[in-house]
């Protein structure tokens, strides 16, 4: 199983502040990451595929960036609605895994 | 719009048993992979199962199989999961989730998810 490992836990960022998170697999997952965003009480919502492409839908200051195994999910300016968990996932190997979140938090 | 809508969830003993069903609508649901991802209270996301849009192609995770089973009726556009011999570890919101098309792909659309309880 190929294991996914997001850091930092916790990212305190200003509004308009830019946030950088990644994310490390255990072995080259290529470019089949995703990102989610997932806010308290909601289901995710699909931010990135293929590493790089933004979901339809998603605003330009949601990035992603990497492959192979270094993964980074950039957010060039927050607002006030970005505040949330991060997980990325990984969709090369059986099982899917998912890394344990980011919650990026006012500070 | 594509909507998903999970149904089945309740509270279970240890032991028991549960069918989770998902009914798709606004996208041609016969065409789609589909996915169970699972989400214990106040953790992160564990993928569950996988199925095929023909339903030829099954996965599980390691920490269901033998216990769940996920199929598919593409003529009700509807999804189920079900789970046998459930355990306190398997309390957890349950999403239907939708791959994006083409194959192995990044999961597009979620459902709200539905509650299972397991406590005796």
């Amino acid at each position: 199983e190929i294991v996914m490992t997001q850091s930092p836990a916790t990212l305190s960022v200003s509004p308009g502040e830019r946030a950088t998170l990644s994310c490390r697999a255990s072995q080259s997952v290529s470019n089949n990451l995703a990102w989610y965003q997932q806010k308290p009480g909601q289901a995710p919502r699909l931010l990135i595929y293929g590493a790089s492409t933004r979901a339809t839908g998603i605003p330009a200051r949601f990035s992603g960036s990497g492959s192979g195994t270094e993964f980074t999910l950039t957010i060039s300016s927050l607002q006030s609605e970005d505040f949330a968990v991060y997980y990325c996932q990984q969709y090369n190997n059986w099982p899917r895994t998912f890394g344990q979140g980011t919650k990026v938090e006012i500070k | 719009e594509v909507q998903l809508v999970e149904s089945g969830g309740a509270l279970v003993q240890p032991g028991g048993s549960l069918r989770l069903s998902c009914a798709a609508s606004g996208f041609p649901f016969s065409s789609y992979s589909m996915n169970w991802v699972r989400q214990a209270p106040g953790k992160g996301l564990e993928w569950v199962s996988y199925i095929s849009s023909d339903s030829s192609t099954i996965f599980y995770a390691d920490s269901v199989k033998g216990r769940f089973t996920i199929s598919r009726d593409n003529a009700k556009n509807s999804l189920y999961l079900q789970m046998n011999s459930l355990r306190d570890e398997d309390t957890a919101v349950f999403y239907c989730v939708r791959e994006r098309y083409g194959s192995s792909s990044a999961l597009d659309y979620w459902g709200q998810g539905t509650l299972v309880t397991v406590s005796s």
